[in-house]
């Protein structure tokens, strides 16, 4: 298993303002995952963010509003540009470290009012 | 698209009492993982099937894979209040190594 901590575990932000997200995991992996998920709902894969390349984004995400960054193997950040409160959602990021099995982190609660 | 349909979506009932939760797909599955959810908390991992008509048991949680590969199901025996939570099963397409496709996920809740 892997331990992923992500921060920070909550904000509310205004409208038109951005936020990055971090998440940090004890080990190194290749997968990273950031995934967006309303209260008591499924989860919705916003992207898919490998070490050294560019992420691969959804249908109906794309970078300009949700830029990520994976500067190593043990890192990875996502922002949230120019929000509106249809923002508002817990952001989640997970690691994959055998092909068909993920690990989360807590979870970052995002207010935009 | 590959879909999974999970049902019910939403579950109450009294401590004590047995439940399942069904994952439903018309296609074909590499394998199948169930998480559980809690509130402020990112999904656990409880268990995957890889194996068609594949068993595995959890202390009272019960999965099973079907034969064809196509759904799953968790099986909960005298169900206590420490199970409340959000139950997502989760399947490997074919031909896919690391994304998963979601269930819409089941809320429970388990009474005293």
């Amino acid at each position: 298993s892997a331990v992923i901590s992500q921060k920070p575990s909550r904000d509310i932000c205004q409208r038109g303002t951005s936020l990055t997200i971090q998440c940090q995991v004890d080990s190194q992996v290749t997968m990273m995952f950031w995934y967006r998920q309303q209260p008591g709902q499924s989860l919705t894969l916003i992207a898919t963010a490998n070490q050294g390349s560019e992420a691969t984004y959804e249908s109906g995400f794309v970078i300009d509003k949700f830029p990520i960054s994976r500067p190593n193997l043990t890192f990875s950040t996502l922002t949230v540009s120019n929000m509106s409160p249809e923002d508002s959602s817990i952001y989640l990021c997970s690691v994959s470290l055998v092909p068909y099995e993920q690990y989360f982190g807590p979870g970052t609660r995002l207010t935009v009012t | 698209t590959q879909l999974l349909e999970q049902s019910p979506q939403f579950l109450s009932i009294q401590e004590g009492e047995n439940l399942t939760v069904y994952c439903n797909s018309s296609s074909v599955f590499s394998s199948l993982q169930w998480y559980r959810q809690e509130p402020g908390e990112g999904p656990v991992l409880l268990v995957t099937v890889v194996t068609g008509g594949e068993v595995k048991k959890l202390k009272r949680l019960t999965f099973q894979f079907g034969d064809a590969r196509k759904d799953s199901s968790l099986h909960i025996t005298a169900a206590q209040p420490g199970d409340t939570g959000l139950y997502l099963c989760a399947g490997q397409g074919l031909g896919s190594n690391y994304q998963l496709i979601w269930g819409a996920g089941t809320k429970l809740i388990i009474k005293p």
